[in-house]
This record gives structure tokens, sequence and C-alpha cells, in this order.
């Protein structure tokens, strides 16, 4: 099936130590986009890529890095230097409609 | 992209209409309404978008009033399982912007 996959579904950090999630897409999308959920909040975005090899900021990307070496693939890194990353994260592609597509989320947990 | 405002929260009967109000008064000619919803720990789903002219699909119906500047989403039998954060969101379909969510109206049907 199409769709957009997000793993690990549950992670768990060290305090200091960098971790990447991962975000597939078979839909041939060219945009995606990295979320940012705390309890009760909404979305606050990240990052996003409208082609390979591109991306911009989004209104909270300091902490994080991204890659997009791949159409299908955007791995989100939070590195040591996000102060506070125990969220829910969420990765979107677009079709060309604007049609968001979401994973079904990664919850990270830093212990 | 346009500001859209919603009510935090909204209550609804189950079997009733649950009608969710989104204001976008600063919205412009080429700009899009979308609506999308997200149930706990899930990631967001699209319902739904317009230009200008009143939409319906098998979810729900989208009533855009004449100057654009506020819309309604309409689910026309609510049910328990209708329960979820509501996002309105207005966005050109120019895939070089980010795609910004706010708070959202989470809407809770009531047996």
């Amino acid at each position: 099936d199409g769709g957009i996959t997000q793993s690990p579904k549950y992670l768990f950090r060290k305090e200091g130590q960098n971790v990447t999630l991962s975000c597939e897409q078979n839909l041939n999308h060219d945009a995606m986009y990295w979320y940012r959920q705390d309890p009760g909040q909404g979305l606050r975005l990240i990052y996003y890529s409208q082609i390979v090899n591109d991306f911009q900021k989004g209104d909270i990307a300091e902490g994080y890095s991204v890659s997009r070496e791949k159409k299908e693939s955007f791995p989100l890194t939070v590195t040591s230097a996000q102060k506070n990353p125990t969220a829910f994260y969420l990765c979107a592609s677009i079709d060309r409609q604007m049609k968001a597509f979401f994973g079904q989320g990664t919850r990270l947990t830093v212990v | 992209d346009a500001k859209t405002t919603q009510p935090p929260s909204m209550d609804c009967a189950e079997g009733r209409a649950a009608n969710l109000p989104c204001n976008h008064s600063t919205i412009s000619g080429n700009e899009y309404v979308y609506w999308y919803r997200q149930i706990h720990s899930q990631g967001p789903q699209y319902i739904i978008h317009g230009l200008k002219n009143n939409e319906t699909n098998e979810m729900a119906s989208l009533i855009i009033t004449e100057d654009r500047k506020s819309s309604t989403l309409i689910l026309p039998h609510a049910t328990l399982r209708d329960t979820a954060v509501y996002y309105c969101i207005v966005r050109t379909t120019n895939s070089g912007y980010a795609l910004n969510f706010g708070k959202g109206t989470s809407l809770l049907v009531t047996p």
C-alpha cells in the first residue's frame, strides 16, 4: 500500500545523544515535512523539503537537522543541542493538490 | 499563508450534526481552505478542501462564505469516532510554502 512510514514508533534517547528518526514515502510526492507535537498542543513545523537536495527551516529548527538525498526519504536527526526533545514527531508528504499525508508518528523520550 | 482562528473546543451529541467554524479573514484570492483531523496519538488525516464553492465528500461538507472570510466544516451525523482535534488551514497550491497547523478545535462527541 502507498503511504508514509515512520520508524521507530517509540524511541528512547539518553541525554547528550543524537538520534535519527526515519520517514519514508512511496507516494512519489516531492514535498515532505517534519513536525513536532507536545502534549495538548498543535503541530509545529521543524523542517520541510520541496525537492531532493533542498530543505528549509521551519519555526523550530534549532537542535534538529535533516537530509533529502532521495525523493522517498526525509530523515530527521535530533541532536544533543535540542534541549527538550521529548515529544511526538510527525512526518508528512504533500500531493499536487497540496493534500498532506501523515505517518503514524514517532514518540521520542529522553531518559 | 493567511492566519486562521478556531474555537479551542466544542461538544456535540452523537447522531447530531457537528458544525466546526473557522475564521480566515485575511485569506487571499488564490488560497484554499483545508481541513484535517487528528485522532489521539495518530497522524492528522485529510478531510476536505475548497476554494470558494461548497464541497462535500464521504466524510464531511465544507461551507465557505461568499466573502471567503470564514468557513464551516460539517460532520452531518457525528459518531463517537469523530472525537478528534480538527485543524483548519489556509494556503495556496504553490508547493514552495510551508504547511502550518494551528492548535485546532478539540471536538468531543458524547453519547
